[in-house]
């Protein structure tokens, strides 16, 4: 199984601002994702990170909101860009190991 | 794309009795459907999954079974402990989507001693 962290694992943020999300895999993988849950909620995909190439946004999500990096195999950033009250969620990274997938522990995002 | 439907949003059970959550699907082309326990705070965890070449799957107290004519799956928790009460998601992906998953709405447990 894959050992997926985040940083940071809360943040409060004043709206207008951006925050950036770290994900870190412990091992390789070719597979990792991006998903929101606002409160209450269901978890929704917003995209696929690419290992050396841009990410693959889903419907209603795009890059200039959610810029996203894959460096390498097992690391992603994920940015949330000019914050309004809406992003308040959890953000959890994603990613694929032994035939399953893992879910990272969330970073709780909270804007005022 | 795939629109995945889950009920009931709640379930209160009394301690010992079983649990059923049922989804279903719309795109014929998904082939996994993996079940997630998420606890208050916590992350999802994957508690069991089924691939379209099988009917049913078990493991202990939880199973999952699967009609891919009828597009639904559910899963079933038997003999319920208090430490079953969670928010539980079933989700769906293709070959094509391998780790896209569309998530159901989710169920709160509620098991009560």
């Amino acid at each position: 199984s894959a050992v997926i962290s985040q940083k940071p694992s809360r943040d409060i943020c004043q709206r207008g601002t951006s925050l950036t999300i770290q994900c870190q895999v412990d091992s390789q993988v070719t597979m990792m994702f991006w998903y929101r849950q606002q409160p209450g909620q269901s978890l929704t995909l917003i995209a696929t990170a690419n290992q050396g190439s841009e990410a693959t946004y889903e419907s209603g999500f795009v890059i200039d909101k959610f810029p996203i990096s894959r460096p390498n195999l097992t690391f992603s950033t994920l940015t949330v860009s000019n914050m309004s009250p809406e992003d308040s969620s959890i953000y959890l990274c994603s990613a694929e190991g032994g035939n399953e997938q893992f879910f990272g522990p969330g970073t709780r995002l909270t804007v005022l | 794309g795939e629109n995945v439907e889950q009920h009931p949003s709640t379930l209160s059970v009394q301690e010992g009795d079983s649990a059923v959550i049922k989804c279903t699907y719309s795109d014929s082309a998904s082939n996994y459907f993996p079940w997630y326990k998420q606890e208050l705070g916590k992350r999802p965890q994957l508690i069991i999954d089924i691939r379209s070449n099988v009917g049913e799957k078990k493991d202990q107290r939880i199973a999952v079974t699967l009609n891919k004519t009828a597009k639904h799956f559910s899963l079933h928790i038997t003999e319920t402990q208090p430490e079953d009460s969670a928010v539980y998601f079933c989700a769906a992906s293709s070959t094509d989507s391998w780790g896209k998953l569309q998530f159901g709405a989710g169920t709160q447990v509620v098991v009560t001693p």
